[in-house]
């Protein structure tokens, strides 16, 4: 069973603030990523990551960045929280470097911006 | 238009029905199709995963996909209620990172 680790679980945060949604994983996986989830909308894009020192935006225009400085730890971070980030961030990795497999999922933070 | 169309539902069974759950998809390159369980307030969970065409069976669930019509199916048999969650297709071709997403399709079974 995938390990996928993600927190804060519900966060409230007035606009402007800077705020890093932690990730976490114990499989090893080298490919790690970041989707945001709105109601009755597909999985959007946001970042993905081949391994380490290895970042890419995704297809969703974000005014997030990313980091991978180890294997296990993918955080992502929100210079100035705008109401239009609030959302379901998730967070996944998949196993296979070399392939298509399938993604994990963490259980997603929760971010309200008001 | 959209690469993967999913109908969102929701779809109200009674406990024991066979529930058909549907993804279309306009790409005849994807390769991996995958279905995943969400529960309100978690994390999607994978519950299959097929390459190619054919069918695929895990316990209550069997997951087919004909890439003629370019269509992909997942059946639950005798559903229960512990069953109704919001159900996602997933899709992606072979060297890519992308992994296509359908909108979802919640779920209710009945007691």
């Amino acid at each position: 069973e995938a390990d996928i680790y993600q927190t804060p679980r519900y966060l409230v945060i007035g606009t402007g603030k800077k705020i890093t949604l932690e990730c976490s994983q114990t499989m090893g996986h080298d490919k790690m990523y970041w989707y945001q989830q709105d109601p009755g909308m597909e999985l959007h894009l946001i970042h993905y990551s081949y391994g380490v020192n290895s970042t890419e935006k995704g297809d969703l225009s974000s005014e997030s960045t990313v980091s991978r400085i180890r294997t296990e730890h993918f955080p992502l971070t929100l210079e100035s929280a705008r109401p239009s980030h609030t959302s379901q961030y998730l967070c996944a990795s998949s196993e296979n470097p070399n392939r298509v497999s399938p993604l994990h999922f963490g259980n997603g933070t929760r971010l309200t911006v008001t | 238009q959209k690469e993967v169309e999913q109908d969102p539902g929701p779809l109200s069974v009674p406990e024991g029905a066979i529930v058909s759950l549907n993804c279309t998809y306009s790409n005849s390159a994807f390769q991996y199709f995958m279905w995943y369980r969400q529960y309100s307030r978690k994390g999607p969970e994978l519950l299959m995963y097929t390459y190619s065409s054919g069918n695929k069976e895990d316990g209550r669930f069997t997951a087919q996909v004909d890439k003629s019509s370019k269509y992909i199916s997942l059946f639950i048999r005798d559903s229960q209620p512990s069953d109704s969650a919001t159900y996602l297709c997933a899709m992606s071709a072979r060297g890519t990172y992308k992994y296509i997403f359908g909108t979802g399709t919640r779920l209710k079974v009945l007691a």
